[in-house]
């Protein structure tokens, strides 16, 4: 079993949607989750990171941990073309190991 | 802001032929990572180094080697370019305990 699981996609929505990317996991030895946005043909960016259940809020994105379920979400609210990307969920247990999702491709229709 | 640049975009070599990728990071990071990324298949890693002169092997090393002399550069080696090393390679960078930070990327086309 994977470290992370991300649903593949693509996933198609219209501008001003609000967006839902998701991923699981499967060792509980973990420190803290990160979302990347990669542009095509560029290297990911580090769009949110967070340390602990429950909702970390920046402008439209919203990272959600719920460890319960083992479960990490990205929101985007009010979605734009530009956020058109791929996004890779990923977590580390000590800083020193990362696992990367294999990404969800988005695209936002004007 | 940190900065982690790659030599090249975008590289084309032949088959056979020796191909050096370099990383250099300029946020006195310990940590450097060099990974490949294929359609379907993610970020795989394939080397990895917590210190200069010191490096690990990833999930995938074959066909790879790397060097790091400075603390602020790594080298990713294709001693042999093989059609199946064409990928997108990325280096990345931490501090210990810390988020991980990516170049742009190199894209390689081995004919």
């Amino acid at each position: 079993q994977k470290e992370v699981e991300q649903d593949p996609g693509p996933l198609s929505v219209p501008e001003g949607a609000i967006v839902s990317l998701n991923c699981t996991y499967s060792n509980s030895a973990f420190q803290y989750f990160m979302w990347y946005r990669q542009y095509s043909r560029k290297g990911p960016e580090l769009l949110m990171y967070t340390y602990s259940s429950g909702n970390k809020e920046d402008g439209r994105f919203t990272a959600q941990v719920d460890k319960s379920s083992k479960y990490i979400s990205l929101f985007i609210r009010d979605s734009q073309p530009s956020d058109s990307a791929t996004y890779l969920c990923a977590k580390t247990n000590t800083g020193n190991q990362f696992y990367f999702g294999t990404g969800t491709s988005l695209t936002v229709i004007p | 802001d940190v900065k982690v640049t790659q030599s090249s975009r975008y590289l084309v070599k032949r088959t056979g032929e020796k191909v050096f990728l370099e990383c250099v990071q300029d946020m006195d990071h310990e940590n450097m990572f060099w990974y490949r990324q294929d359609p379907g298949l993610g970020l795989r890693l394939i080397y990895f180094s917590y210190d200069v002169k010191m490096k690990e092997k990833g999930d995938i090393p074959e066909g790879y080697s790397v060097s790091r002399e400075k603390k602020e550069r790594f080298s990713l080696i294709l001693e042999s370019a093989s059609t199946n090393q064409t990928s997108m390679y990325l280096c990345a960078s931490n501090p210990p305990g810390e988020t991980q930070y990516f170049g742009p990327g190199t894209r390689l086309l081995v004919l």
